[in-house]
C-alpha cells in the first residue's frame, strides 16, 4: 500500500498562474482533506470531503476549489495563485466516523511557492 | 466557534526530564480528541486519541494524555523525554456530529537538550 500520495512535491508559481494539486489514497477511505501549514498557524483546514460526491468548506477555503473525482482521488485547485498561498499543503484521509473516531493518514506534503 | 489552542508555541526540555504539552478546545460538546506528532520534513503521525471512558489514555512512544472535561483540556505528557522526541506536536478535535470535520491547533515545537 502506498497510503496517501501527493503530487507534485515542490512547485513554484508566478502570481496569477493556476495549478492543481493531486492527492490519492489506496486505503479505501471515505473521508479526505486538504490542509495548509504555515509557521505559527498549525494546520488549517481548506476543504474536506466526507464521501465521494460531497465536499465542504473548512476554515480557509477562499482562493481554492476542490474536486472529489472518485473515492480514491481528491484534488485542490488554485485558479489564480497569490503570494499569500505560499505554504505547505497536506492531503489526508480516514475512515468515516462511527461510534468512535478514526485517525487521519497524511501524505508527504506539497511545498508551494508563489512569487 | 470551534477552536483548538495550544498556549505554548515552543518548549525546550533537557533529555530525561518530564514533559507536558497543553491543549484546550472550544466546542459545543465534548469532541473526539487527538494528538499528532510531525518530525521535520514529514507528514503527521497519530500519538493517541480519546473518545470516551477512561480520561487517561496511553499512546505510542511512551506518551499519555489526560482529558479534563471541566477545563476543556487534553494535555499530553511524557515522564522522560528522549532526544528523538524533538518535533512539532499538534492537538486536534473532531466533533461527534460534525460529519468528519477535523480541526488542528497551532502546534507546539519541542526542542530537547542532550
Amino acid at each position: 500500500n502506498a497510503g496517501v500520495t501527493q503530487t507534485p512535491k515542490f512547485q513554484v508559481l508566478k502570481t496569477g498562474q493556476s495549478m492543481t494539486l493531486q492527492c490519492a489514497q489506496d486505503m479505501n477511505h471515505n473521508s479526505m482533506y486538504w490542509y495548509r501549514q504555515d509557521p505559527g498557524m498549525g494546520l488549517r483546514l481548506i476543504y474536506y470531503s466526507a464521501s465521494e460526491g460531497t465536499t465542504d468548506k473548512g476554515e480557509v477555503p477562499n482562493g481554492y476549489n476542490v474536486s472529489r473525482l472518485n473515492k480514491r482521488e481528491f484534488s485542490l485547485r488554485l485558479e489564480s495563485a497569490a503570494p499569500s498561498q505560499t505554504s505547505v499543503y497536506f492531503c489526508a484521509s480516514k475512515l468515516p466516523q462511527l461510534s468512535s473516531p478514526y485517525e487521519q493518514y497524511f501524505g508527504p506534503g506539497t511545498r508551494l511557492t508563489v512569487t | 466557534a470551534q477552536s483548538v489552542t495550544q498556549p505554548d508555541i515552543h518548549i525546550t526540555v533537557s533529555e530525561g526530564a518530564s514533559l507536558e504539552l497543553r491543549c484546550n478546545y472550544s466546542y459545543g460538546a465534548t469532541p473526539y480528541l487527538f494528538w499528532y506528532v510531525q518530525s521535520p520534513g514529514q507528514g503527521l503521525q497519530l500519538l493517541l486519541k480519546y473518545f470516551s471512558g477512561d480520561t487517561l489514555v496511553q499512546g505510542i512512544k511512551g506518551f499519555e494524555a489526560e482529558f479534563k472535561r471541566s477545563q476543556s483540556s487534553f494535555n499530553l505528557r511524557k515522564p522522560s523525554v528522549h532526544w528523538s522526541d524533538a518535533a512539532e506536536y499538534f492537538c486536534a478535535v473532531e466533533g461527534k456530529t460534525s460529519y468528519d470535520k477535523v480541526i488542528f491547533g497551532p502546534g507546539t515545537s519541542l526542542s530537547v537538550i542532550p
